[in-house]
């Protein structure tokens, strides 16, 4: 099929590391990437990776990337309460500019 | 560089109307996404401009249209609105090669009723 999952809800308290994870479809996608969408605007890019890498570091965020698993994640180090948002993963597949997202994952950081 | 900026920002609409809706890419960039965000289906592509050619299509019905003009701004039109029309619309501007990572509008919110 071509859904995208993320699990609904993650909960963390502030300080404390976040780990939201993204099941994608295809194995061939070349770019994954996280947005972050906070109440009443649009997505905001994070980060992104290509496939051919295993991990990508970006101040307070970490990408880890299972292709074999076709499993994404983003780990957010020392989260804030600014950091509340719904966060969603894309994929793209080779030879296209056509995005699939993930159902996306609501952040609820707890002060 | 000015972000993307969608037009207008609220709409409300009756059913079996039209709608424009338009959004300004970041300058130099070639390509525009659009996308309908609904609570109940999550984000789904509409489709996707590049040089004023259509490049990407999803699956909604031929009631949604768009063009694309050669300083890349885009326009996204609805024929025969229905309620389930009702939803966010974003604009995402790319690059359109490489990366093509996406910056997105802050969308612009159509009422049906």
């Amino acid at each position: 099929g071509e859904d995208v999952e993320q699990s609904l809800f993650l909960s963390v308290r502030e300080g404390d590391s976040s780990v939201i994870n993204c099941t994608y479809t295809d194995s061939s996608s070349t770019y994954l990437y996280w947005y972050k969408q906070e109440p009443g605007a649009g997505l905001q890019l994070l980060t992104y990776i290509f496939s051919n890498m295993d991990m990508k570091q970006d101040q307070r965020l970490t990408v880890l990337l299972n292709k074999k698993d076709k499993h994404l994640s983003l780990r957010i180090a020392d989260t804030q309460t600014g950091d509340s948002a719904i966060y969603f993963c894309a994929e793209r597949g080779p030879g296209t500019y056509k995005y699939i997202f993930g159902t996306g994952t609501r952040l609820k950081v707890l002060a | 560089k000015a972000g993307v900026t969608q037009t207008p920002r609220y709409l409300i609409k009756t059913r079996g109307q039209q709608v424009t809706l338009s959004c300004s890419p970041i300058s130099g960039h070639r390509s525009v996404s659009w996308y309908q965000q609904t609570p109940g289906q999550g984000l789904q592509f509409l489709f996707e401009y590049f040089s004023e050619t259509q490049r990407n299509k999803g699956n909604f019905p031929g009631r949604f249209s768009g063009r694309q003009f050669s300083n890349s701004r885009s326009e996204m039109n609805v024929s025969t609105l229905e309620l389930g029309d009702s939803a966010l619309y974003l604009c995402a501007s790319s690059p359109g090669t490489g990366a093509g990572e996406q910056y997105f509008g802050p969308g612009t919110r159509l009422t049906v009723t």
